[in-house]
């Protein structure tokens, strides 16, 4: 089974709104990383959020994470074009020597 | 901007064929992780190394799958006998410790004929 899951499989929004992908996982972590891969790219992380946090920020990005509900959500503010591509929230557990990623929410950003 | 570097971008086989792609890590990094990603998107671990030993690794590398990290050289990935289902895009990463950012190179894509 998944350890990781984004909730959506695909998100249209047009430049300068604001989107937010959604993740649930499994098992309890130390940490939770949100990944982006756009086309012919590998996947470059955008924000680790660890456990004892509750909220990070990386510029126009947020993500938060609950692990009382096992949840985490990465937030989009001002969309650009550029941001199109496909986001993976990925985990790994308390003795963890990998990262397991969901199966991503492809994202397009339009003009 | 990462700098892990893999080759090559494409590679074709017949099935039977062996298949191999090299991937040389960020200088410093430790560890290393060989992912399978399908196009539906979905990463199959495959395995990974902290300085040239083996930590984990699954089933399917065991047999038909081999790969090393040598010191010096560029990492490897072989598949002795491909086959259609190997089709995939073939992802390296690198990290400073296996709790941490993995930068990833721009993949090889096999494709199985």
């Amino acid at each position: 089974s998944q350890l990781a899951e984004e909730n959506l499989w695909a998100l249209s929004v047009h430049e300068g709104e604001s989107v937010t992908v959604n993740c649930s996982y499994k098992t309890s972590i130390t940490a939770l990383q949100w990944y982006r891969q756009k086309s012919g790219e590998g996947p470059a992380q955008l924000i680790l959020i660890r456990s004892n946090e509750r909220e990070k920020r990386n510029g126009r990005l947020r993500a938060t994470l609950d692990t009382s509900s096992q949840s985490s959500s990465l937030s989009i503010t001002a969309t650009r074009c550029e941001d199109t591509a496909v986001y993976f929230c990925a985990t790994g557990d308390s003795g963890y020597n990998k990262l397991t990623f969901g199966k991503g929410t492809v994202l397009l950003v339009s003009p | 901007n990462s700098k892990v570097i893999q080759t090559p971008r494409y590679l074709v086989k017949g099935q039977g064929q062996k298949a191999k792609m090299r991937c040389i890590p960020e200088k410093g990094h430790p560890v290393v992780f060989w992912y399978q990603q399908n196009k539906n998107n979905e990463f199959k671990f495959l395995i990974n190394f902290q300085n040239q030993e083996v930590l984990q690794q699954i089933d399917m590398t065991e047999k038909r799958f081999s790969a090393e990290c040598p010191s010096n050289s560029p990492c490897s990935l072989e598949i002795q006998s491909s086959e259609a289902g190997d089709s995939a895009l073939y992802l390296c990463a690198s990290s400073l410790g296996s709790q941490n950012t993995l930068y990833f190179g721009a993949g090889t894509r096999l494709s199985v004929l």
